[in-house]
């Protein structure tokens, strides 16, 4: 199967700073990547879609403005988390679509302090 | 809207047979995948059905049927390492392209 790498793995933050989270195609290229948010013994649900060159779609209830992402390249998208607060720690995982099958980074898991 | 239903716990005993079911309600619909996903750990690709029948893969093993609605994975020869949260996604075509939509999961617990 295809390799997404998703980094860093976790992290801390204090409240009011910005997080980046980089989520990379090893082996193939994308020109759609997808960014979802799990809550704990919650299922994944789907934040925004990342098209390469272009603006991204951002699921209902999901702030562009906070969750800023850029798709700059074939095999590279960014998730910034802008102004995290304790409310936005959460597990962060990406994922990309690889001939119709959809491969998972292994996930970023943020916490604000 | 889209409506994805599984049983929310399961457990089994080692060397044994679980079927884990998925029903779904859904416009657009473009396929049907199975992931596991270990605790803290990103989901892991298992089966994906886009026909009706029945896909096996080694001890894995998923079945669709469109008409109603309706999938299940089957996990024969159980082992430990299988504890984890099986995950039920279905694939629909929108105006922004393919889009991925989770169940809940359901989490098998597999005892000695």
């Amino acid at each position: 199967g295809a390799v997404v790498s998703q980094h860093p793995s976790w992290v801390i933050c204090k409240s009011g700073t910005s997080v980046k989270i980089e989520c990379r195609s090893l082996d193939f290229q994308a020109t759609t990547m997808f960014w979802y948010r799990q809550f704990p013994k919650q299922s994944l649900m789907l934040m925004a879609t990342s098209n390469e060159g272009s603006k991204a779609t951002y699921e209902q209830g999901v702030e562009k403005d906070k969750f800023l992402i850029n798709h700059a390249s074939l095999t590279l998208s960014t998730l910034t988390v802008t102004s995290a607060h304790p409310e936005d720690s959460s597990f962060y995982i990406c994922s990309a679509r690889f001939q119709n099958i959809q491969y998972f980074g292994a996930g970023t898991r943020l916490s604000v302090l | 809207g889209q409506n994805i239903d599984q049983p929310t716990e399961m457990t089994a005993t080692e060397g044994a047979i679980v079927q884990i079911n998925c029903t779904y309600q859904t416009s657009g619909f473009n396929g049907l995948f199975w992931y596991q996903q270990h605790a803290g750990e990103a989901p892991t690709f298992l089966s994906y059905n886009v026909l009706d029948g029945l896909e096996e893969k080694g001890r894995f093993s998923s079945f669709l049927s469109r008409s109603k609605g309706y999938s299940y994975l089957l996990l024969k020869e159980l082992q430990m390492k299988d504890s984890a949260s099986y995950l039920c996604a279905v694939s629909r075509i929108t105006g922004g392209g393919n889009k991925l939509t989770f169940g809940t999961g359901t989490q098998l617990k597999v005892e000695l």
